[in-house]
């Protein structure tokens, strides 16, 4: 499997039960955020993103909550699976339309059971 | 996965020779990306290309050169690897940029002895 990931901050959750896994962002211009989460030996998969004009996002089982005075994101998981345990990345555009989003170092999730 | 196939999945060279990757799109997206992901650093963008015959330099771009000729391709080569650059490259589309998700291919583990 993939070397990926080692090394990394790693949240364990009890399966049935909520996870919140927590990306701190230093510029204050950055407009828009996203969640990828990544299985062992594939590519990062969009989960959810929200711009800069909102607060709260939900899409399925998934919500994203963006506190821009404390420059905060979180992913928020309901009823965590077997199936979420995975990396999971932030990633941010740093404004003015820029091509280009960067990455945070990725928070493992693991399921107990 | 979003209409991403790289090639190779895997491979195996020697420190020297030259290696080119390959990252071929059916989504007609303007956007692609080649990213490196290694443990302790996340993924980090080496190029990106913003279309045909443009490209642009990311954080980690020495050693590394790319060419757009069409939209669907992007390749990627190393025109002398170094064991250094041993690492899964992931090539990413997007139709908006910075501005809207980046989808990423499933990765090309390259191993440089």
């Amino acid at each position: 499997g993939e070397s990926v990931g080692l090394h990394l901050p790693t949240l364990s959750v009890q399966e049935g039960d909520n996870s919140i896994i927590n990306c701190a962002y230093s510029n204050s211009a950055s407009d828009y955020f996203i969640w990828y989460k990544q299985e062992s030996g594939k590519g990062p998969q969009f989960i959810i993103d929200i711009r800069s004009n909102m607060d709260k996002r939900q899409g399925q089982r998934v919500t994203v909550l963006l506190n821009k005075t404390v420059k905060h994101l979180s992913l928020q998981i309901a009823a965590t699976q077997p199936g979420d345990s995975a990396v999971y990345f932030c990633a941010e555009n740093r404004g003015n339309r820029d091509d280009k989003i960067i990455f945070g170092k990725g928070t493992r999730l693991h399921i107990l059971p | 996965d979003a209409g991403i196939t790289q090639s190779p999945r895997h491979k195996v060279t020697e420190t020297g020779t030259p290696v080119t990757l390959r990252c071929h799109q059916t989504e007609n997206h303007r956007y692609m990306y080649w990213y490196r992901q290694d443990p302790g650093h996340g993924l980090r963008l080496i190029h990106y290309s913003y279309g045909v015959k443009d490209t642009d330099k990311g954080e980690v771009s020495d050693g590394y050169s790319v060419s757009r000729s069409k939209t669907e391709d992007f390749l990627l080569t190393l025109e002398s690897a170094t064991s250094s650059q041993t690492s899964v490259y992931f090539c990413a589309i997007s139709d908006g940029g910075g501005v809207q998700p980046q989808h990423f291919g499933d990765g090309t583990r390259l191993s440089i002895l």
